[in-house]
């Protein structure tokens, strides 16, 4: 069974610039997770879907993310415009409904 | 407040020798998971261990075991027989609510740690 897969595994942009992160989840996993873990700090909750919907976003940065979950599949993550601020690594993380979170390799985002 | 802490930044470990990661938490709900998870260099975060706040007993999975020591807030992850694959860092983590249910998680700062050969 494919794990949690995120794409692209490196992005390099520069400031201002738009960036699209994708997640795909474990097929069948309703919960899927966006966190962000900036240089030297803890890993930070972003957002959660319950399938298409949103049920938490209490973590987003500010209005330059914006998150959707196309059909309750996978999620893209898009910042615009890009700020130095906004580089880390963001992981993505699928469960089901009742179950322990698996997360994937992260997207490490690095804006110059 | 910081709701999960992890005090080592870095730990280093013999192979083959035990090791202790220490992390502590804080919360007032009664309902809560813990979890540690392992960052290899390779960036993934794999899932290595939970602990329900009604759990009985102390968790085990093969090498891991929690100490879960409930009245002084503290889920300590204990890595038995080491392994320079353990070399990585590791993450604690907490899931206020409702126990089952998939909530947001709340991770420290992590702990780095590495096994000399």
């Amino acid at each position: 069974e494919a794990g949690v897969t995120q794409f692209p595994s490196h992005s390099v942009i520069e400031k201002g610039q738009t960036v699209t992160l994708r997640c795909d989840p474990i097929s069948g996993h309703d919960n899927l997770y966006w966190y962000r873990r900036v240089m030297g700090k803890e890993i930070k909750f972003l957002l959660h879907f319950v399938k298409e919907s949103k049920q938490d976003e209490s973590g987003m940065p500010n209005n330059r993310f914006l998150a959707e979950r196309t059909g309750g599949t996978y999620s893209t993550l898009k910042v615009q415009p890009a700020e130095l601020e906004d580089s880390g690594v963001y992981f993505c993380a699928s469960s089901p409904l009742r179950g322990e979170a698996f997360f994937g390799q992260g997207t490490r985002l690095t804006v110059v | 407040a910081q709701k999960i802490t992890q005090t080592q930044p870095g730990m280093f470990v013999q192979e083959k020798e035990a090791v202790t990661l220490d992390c502590t938490y804080d919360t007032s709900d009664p309902s809560y998971g813990l979890f540690w998870y392992k960052q290899p260099s390779s960036g993934e975060m794999i899932f290595l261990i939970y602990q329900g706040s009604y759990d009985q007993q102390n968790a085990t999975e093969g090498r891991y075991s929690l100490n879960f020591q409930k009245a002084r807030k503290s889920a300590n992850l204990v890595i038995s027989a080491s392994q320079l694959g353990d070399s990585a860092m590791y993450f604690c983590a907490m899931r206020e609510g409702r126990q089952g249910g998939s909530e947001k998680l709340v991770f420290g700062k992590g702990t780095k740690l590495t096994v000399n050969p």
